[in-house]
């Protein structure tokens, strides 16, 4: 079955960085593209990144552009999110999610989510 | 950017009763709007892709219809397994925007 696996709990200081990994399984890694979401605690969801599996090609959201990079390792069927210059209003979980149908912008299925905390 | 706004925020219902959940874009969408369910602790999944089409493995008591800047979510017959909160989501324009989600609570 597809499935997206995440890394685990991280937590930063402020002003330091965090990357994020999302093994992806179950499917052809290419053919979809992954978008990043994230949570703040008890809030609603924000669309952050996304990435191409197959050209490499990304979009940003505008409140974390400059911060954020997401790539991919199609060896390994796995995509990355890393986020620089971490502020508390960071903190929240972030979810990968397949791109559904291909070339398409729906999320299904999503990852477990990874906790990142800011705090210093 | 597209915002998106649901209503109402919370939906106090029982078991048994119909659900229409309510999401309003601030311009057109056309049909490319989805709906996600998601239950504490848990990612969401997605429910209705494209407005109305259900996704795989998802029970015929959810429907979703609208098209342009209107749309709604029905749960035909709440089962205790569906109280949870609710978002929609449109692909219609960068940057993807999700609306801020109605719960749906047992009453």
């Amino acid at each position: 079955q597809v499935q997206l696996v995440q890394s685990g709990l991280e937590v930063k200081k402020p002003g330091a960085s965090v990357k994020v990994s999302c093994k992806a399984s179950g499917y052809s890694f290419t053919n979809h593209g992954i978008s990043w979401v994230r949570q703040a605690p008890g809030q609603g969801l924000e669309w952050v990144a996304w990435i191409s599996a197959y050209s490499g090609n990304t979009n940003y959201a505008q409140s974390v552009q400059g911060r954020v990079t997401v790539t991919t390792d199609t060896s390994t069927s796995t995509a990355y999110m890393e986020l620089r210059s971490l502020r508390s209003d960071d903190t929240a979980v972030y979810y990968c999610a397949r791109c559904v149908p291909s070339g398409v912008n729906y999320f299904d299925p999503w990852g477990q989510g990874t906790l990142v905390i800011v705090s210093s | 950017e597209i915002v998106l706004t649901q209503s109402p925020a919370t939906l106090s219902l029982s078991p048994g009763e119909r659900a229409t959940l309510s999401c309003r874009a601030s311009q057109s969408v056309n049909s490319y709007l989805a709906w996600y369910q998601q239950k504490p602790g848990q990612a969401p999944r997605l429910l209705i892709y494209d407005a109305s089409n259900r996704a795989t493995g998802i029970p015929t008591r959810f429907s979703g219809s609208g098209s342009g800047t209107d749309f709604t979510l029905t749960i035909s017959s709440l089962e205790p397994e569906d109280f949870a909160v609710y978002y929609c989501q449109q692909r219609n324009t960068w940057p993807l925007t999700f609306g801020g989600g109605t719960m749906v609570e047992i009453k």
